[in-house]
């Protein structure tokens, strides 16, 4: 068990690129959840999947954004036409259905210049 | 809807000195809490967690918290701080065990020799 994996660590773009991030949680779980952590701020909860299938998104998460999760494995989160609001770091858990608890990566943290 | 207050932003406390670091929550089901503490530029890391067994929860590094129903509290406590703790911790709380968290802002604690 190598934990959740996310990549990139650190991603700096200009304003109006896309860019994507990716997540591997672990293997038998089969929840997996977004937040974005601001500066000075606690994680705030953008989507989450069980399996593919997305549950729930967040009002957070404007049209810009979009997660995918196409194998019920890893996921994406991908980001359209950045704005410097989108500074932030980028975090992704995982959980059992039937286990108690979440394993964070160590996120991604994205700059917009 | 859940939520999580986080009383004191910042708490400062000399070397072997008592930790107590507050969280108040709002849930209008049983609520499963956690303690998370996170350091710089990493992601965060479960100290503890509530799950409607013990009220007296045991964590890693000498942490515990108590869950009061009466007062809707889950506070952080360790008896003697060690300068390795200076970081900042994040209560949280969900309606069950692996659905999306819900997170208070943090509190940063500094430990002074």
């Amino acid at each position: 068990d190598t934990g959740v994996s996310q990549d990139p660590r650190h991603k700096i773009t200009k304003r109006g690129q896309n860019v994507t991030f990716r997540c591997d949680p672990i293997s038998e779980h089969n929840r997996l959840y977004w937040y974005r952590q601001t500066l000075g701020q606690g994680p705030e909860f953008l989507t989450y999947f069980q399996n593919e299938a997305q549950l729930e998104k967040s009002r957070l998460l404007s049209d810009r954004f979009s997660a995918e999760r196409p194998k019920g494995s890893f996921s994406t989160l991908e980001i359209q036409r950045t704005e410097q609001g989108d500074s932030a770091m980028y975090l992704c858990a995982s959980s059992s259905l039937h286990r108690d608890g979440y394993t964070f990566g160590s996120g991604t943290r994205l700059t917009v210049v | 809807a859940q939520s999580v207050t986080q009383l004191g932003s910042h708490v400062s406390v000399s070397e072997g000195a008592l930790v107590l670091l507050r969280c108040n929550y709002s849930s209008s089901v049983p609520p499963y809490l956690f303690w998370y503490v996170q350091y710089p530029n990493q992601g965060l890391q479960l100290l503890l967690k509530y799950t409607s067994a013990a009220t007296l929860v045991k964590g890693i590094n000498g942490f515990e918290a108590e869950f009061k129903k009466s007062e809707t509290s889950f506070h952080l406590t360790k008896p003697s701080a060690h300068m390795s703790d200076a970081a900042e911790y994040f209560c949280a709380v969900s309606q069950a065990g692996n659905t999306p968290l819900v997170f208070g802002k943090g509190t940063r604690l500094s430990v002074i020799a």
